[in-house]
C-alpha cells in the first residue's frame, strides 16, 4: 500500500531563517507530486507541483522554492521565511486521473 | 480566485439527524467532484468523489449530490455520529488534469452528542 510521510511535523522559525520540508512516497512509482498551504481559516492553496523528477511548476509568486531530486522526494525550502509564511504545509500524490493522498501535515510558525 | 466555494464556515448538527454540506462552484470545465474529511493537525483524507456524468454517488452513510445546472454539490450524511465532527473540503478538478484541483474554504461539521 501506498504510504506518504512528511516531517517534521511542527517547526517555529525566526522570520530570515531558511525553511527545509521534506516528503516521501512510498509503494508508487512515477507519482504527481504537491505542495499545498493551509492559512488559518482558509482553503487549500496549491503552491507546487510536479509530474516527474525535476519538473517544478509554480502556482504562486512566493519567496518558497520546490524541488524533486528523487521520484518520490519532494522538498519545500526557502531562503528567508515571511511571517506570512506561517501556515500548515500538506504534500500530497496522485497517480493519473485519481483524488489526491495527502500527507500528515506540517505546522509552520514563523516568528 | 474563488472558483469553489464553500459558503458556511460551520454547521452544527445532532447525532442521529442529516448532515448537508454545500459547495458551489464557477468553473465550468470542472468535471470531477471530491470531498475531502480533515480533523485537526493532520492531512485531508479522501471521502467520496462524483463524476459530472453521474448527478448522486452514495458510499455507505456518505451521498454526494451534483447539479451541473446550477454548478452545487453537496455532501449528506446520515446519520451523523460525533466522529464525523471535522472540516469538510470541496474539491474540484477538470478532465483528465490533476494539476487544476482547487479546494473550498472548508465546512467545519460539529456533531452533538
Amino acid at each position: 500500500s501506498q504510504t506518504i510521510h512528511q516531517w517534521p511535523a511542527t517547526l517555529v522559525q525566526p522570520v530570515g531563517s531558511p525553511l527545509s520540508l521534506e516528503c516521501t512516497v512510498e509503494g508508487t512509482s512515477n507519482p504527481n507530486l504537491y505542495w499545498y498551504r493551509q492559512a488559518a481559516g482558509r482553503g487549500l492553496q496549491l503552491l507546487f507541483y510536479s509530474v516527474g523528477i525535476g519538473q517544478i511548476s509554480s502556482e504562486v509568486p512566493q519567496n518558497l522554492s520546490a524541488s524533486r531530486p528523487q521520484d518520490r522526494q519532494f522538498i519545500l525550502s526557502s531562503k528567508k521565511l515571511l511571517l506570512s509564511d506561517s501556515g500548515f504545509y500538506l504534500c500530497a500524490w496522485s497517480v493519473g486521473y485519481n483524488e489526491q493522498f495527502f500527507g500528515p501535515g506540517t505546522r509552520l510558525t514563523v516568528l | 480566485d474563488q472558483q469553489v466555494k464553500q459558503n458556511s464556515p460551520s454547521l452544527s448538527v445532532q447525532e442521529g439527524r442529516i448532515s448537508i454540506l454545500n459547495c458551489d462552484y464557477t468553473n465550468s470545465m470542472f468535471d470531477y467532484f471530491l470531498w475531502y474529511k480533515k480533523y485537526p493537525a493532520e492531512g485531508p483524507t479522501f471521502l467520496i468523489s462524483i463524476s459530472s456524468i453521474k448527478d448522486k454517488n452514495e458510499d455507505g452513510r456518505f451521498t454526494v449530490f451534483l447539479n451541473k445546472s446550477a454548478k452545487h454539490l453537496s455532501l449528506h450524511i446520515v446519520p451523523s455520529q460525533p466522529g464525523d465532527s471535522a472540516v469538510y473540503f470541496c474539491a474540484a478538478k477538470g478532465r483528465g488534469n490533476n494539476n487544476d484541483m482547487r479546494f473550498g474554504a472548508g465546512t467545519r461539521l460539529t456533531v452533538k452528542p
